[in-house]
C-alpha cells in the first residue's frame, strides 16, 4: 500500500457542487500539506497542518477549506466548485525536522465543468 | 523572502545526451535543497538532496552540488535516458519558514530514443 493515498483518483463535478478530496498516511508524520498543480505555475500551497490542532492557510486557500480528522487523515473541501479550480491536488506530509522531505500522494484530477 | 529559481522548460534531448536544469535560491542562512521528479502521472517523489554547502546529492545517475557562493543547485546526469523523462522540480526548505518547502516551477523533460 501506498504511504500516503489519495481519493478520489479522478473527479468531475459540476459548477457550484461541494466536493471533497481525502488524503491519508501511513507514514506517522504530524505534518500534512495540500497542493495545486496547474501547467506552468508550478505547485502551489492550499493549506497545511502541522498537527491534528493546527491548522494555515496557504498561499492560495480562497475557495477552499480543510479538516483534519486524526494525525493519519487531511481531507480538502472545494464548498462550491467553479471552473477555474480545475487542477491536480496533491497531498504531502513530512516530519518538521531538520533536512525533512516530502512525501507525496498519487494526486486527484479534478475537473469542474 | 525565500524563492527557487528554475530553468524553464520543456527540455528535448536525445539518449545519452548530458543534461544540466539550473536551479538557483534565495534564502538567508543554510537552507537544505532538493530536486523532486514527477514521472507521468504520478505524483512528485525526492529524488536527491544536500543539506550543507558543498554538499553533493546523488541518485540514479543524476547529480547536483550545493554551492553556497552562487546560491545554486544544479541538477546534471551525464547520459540520459527515455525513462528520465519527467518534470522536475528544485525546492528549498529553511528553519525561518518553519521548514515548509519552496518550490520552482518545474521543468519538463522529454527524451527521444
Amino acid at each position: 500500500d501506498a504511504d500516503v493515498t489519495q481519493t478520489p483518483r479522478n473527479r468531475i463535478t459540476k459548477t457550484g457542487k461541494r466536493i471533497m478530496l481525502e488524503c491519508s498516511q501511513t507514514k506517522g508524520h504530524d505534518r500534512m500539506y495540500w497542493y495545486r498543480q496547474d501547467p506552468g505555475l508550478g505547485l502551489r500551497l492550499i493549506y497545511y497542518s502541522f498537527d491534528v490542532k493546527d491548522i494555515n492557510k496557504g498561499e492560495i486557500s480562497d475557495g477552499y477549506s480543510v479538516s483534519r480528522q486524526a494525525q493519519a487523515k487531511f481531507s480538502l473541501s472545494l464548498e462550491s466548485a467553479i471552473p477555474n479550480q480545475t487542477a491536480l491536488y496533491f497531498c504531502a506530509t513530512s516530519r518538521g525536522t531538520a533536512n525533512t522531505e516530502a512525501f507525496f500522494g498519487q494526486g486527484t484530477r479534478l475537473t469542474v465543468v | 523572502g525565500n524563492s527557487v529559481t528554475q530553468m524553464e522548460g520543456p527540455v528535448t534531448l536525445s539518449e545519452e545526451a548530458f543534461l544540466t536544469i539550473n536551479c538557483t535560491y534565495t534564502a538567508t542562512g543554510y537552507p537544505s535543497l532538493f530536486w523532486y521528479v514527477q514521472y507521468p502521472g504520478e505524483g512528485l517523489q525526492l529524488l536527491l538532496k544536500a543539506t550543507k554547502a558543498d554538499d553533493k546529492g546523488s541518485n540514479k545517475g543524476f547529480e547536483a552540488t550545493y554551492r553556497k557562493e552562487t546560491t545554486s543547485f544544479h541538477l546534471e546526469k551525464g547520459s540520459v535516458q527515455v525513462s528520465d523523462s519527467a518534470v522536475y522540480f528544485c525546492a528549498l526548505s529553511h528553519a525561518g519558514n518553519n521548514r515548509k518547502l519552496i518550490w520552482g516551477l518545474g521543468t519538463s523533460l522529454a527524451v527521444n530514443p
